[in-house]
C-alpha cells in the first residue's frame, strides 16, 4: 500500500543532544512537508521540498534542519538550538503539477525531551 | 498573510445530533480549502476540499462543507453524528500555486460525542 511511513513513532532526547526523525513516502510524490504540532495551536510549517536537493523554510525553521537527497525521503534533525523541541512532528506529501490535489499525512512522531 | 480561526476549541454533542464546525479564513486571493480529521496520535484524514465552482463539497463520513466567499467561512456540517466522530478536526487555507501541502491550519476544534 502506498503512504507516508514516519519513524520512530515516539522519540526521547536529552537537552542538548540532536536528533532525527525520518519520512519516507512511496507515493511518488514530488513535494514534501514538515510540520509542527502542539496542543491548541494547530499545526505549523517547518520545512517543505518541491524538488530532490531542494527545500525551503516554512514559519518556524529555527532550530531545525532537513535534507532531501531522495525523491521519497525528507528526515528532519532537531538540533540542540530548538528551545523548545517536545512536540507532535507530521510529515506530509503532495502531487505537484496536478490542480485540485491535497496532501495526504504521515502518522507522526511524538519528541519529548528529557 | 492568510490566516485561519476555528472560534470553538471544544464542541460537545449527543450521538445523533447534527453538527456545524466553524471556520473562517483570511486570504487575498481564491483560497483552497481544506478539512482534516485526526484521532488521538494520529495522523490527519483529509475530509473534504474546496478549490472552485459549486459552493457545497461532499466528503467522506458524511460530512460536507459550505464555501461563503462574503463570509470568508467554510463552515463543516454532519447531519447526524456517531461515536466514531470523536476526534480533533482542522480547518486550513492553501497558499495556491502547485504546492498543496503547504497550509495554514486553525487552531483545531475537539469533537466530543455523548451517547
Amino acid at each position: 500500500d502506498g503512504g507516508i511511513t514516519q519513524s520512530p513513532k515516539y522519540l526521547f532526547r536529552k537537552e542538548g543532544q540532536n536528533v532525527t526523525l525520518s519520512c519516507e513516502q512511496n507515493l511518488n510524490h514530488d513535494a514534501m512537508y514538515w510540520y509542527r504540532q502542539d496542543p491548541g495551536q494547530g499545526l505549523r510549517l517547518i520545512y517543505y521540498s518541491q524538488i530532490v536537493n531542494d527545500f525551503q523554510k516554512g514559519d518556524i525553521a529555527e532550530g531545525y534542519s532537513v535534507s532531501r537527497e531522495k525523491k521519497e525521503s525528507f528526515p528532519l534533525t532537531v538540533t540542540s538550538a530548538q528551545k523548545n523541541p517536545t512536540a507532535f512532528y507530521l510529515c506530509a506529501s503532495s502531487i505537484q503539477g496536478v490542480p485540485n490535489t491535497e496532501a495526504f499525512f504521515g502518522q507522526g512522531t511524538r519528541l519529548t525531551v528529557v | 498573510a492568510q490566516s485561519v480561526t476555528q472560534p470553538d476549541i471544544h464542541i460537545t454533542v449527543s450521538e445523533g445530533a447534527s453538527l456545524e464546525l466553524r471556520c473562517n479564513y483570511s486570504y487575498g486571493a481564491t483560497p483552497y480549502l481544506f478539512w482534516y480529521v485526526q484521532s488521538p496520535g494520529q495522523g490527519l484524514q483529509l475530509l473534504l476540499k474546496y478549490f472552485s465552482g459549486d459552493t457545497l463539497v461532499q466528503g467522506i463520513k458524511g460530512f460536507e462543507a459550505e464555501f461563503k466567499r462574503s463570509q470568508s467561512s467554510f463552515n463543516l456540517r454532519k447531519p447526524s453524528v456517531h461515536w466514531s466522530d470523536a476526534a480533533e478536526y482542522f480547518c486550513a487555507v492553501g497558499a495556491g500555486g502547485t504546492s498543496y501541502g503547504k497550509l495554514t491550519f486553525g487552531q483545531g476544534t475537539i469533537l466530543t460525542v455523548h451517547p
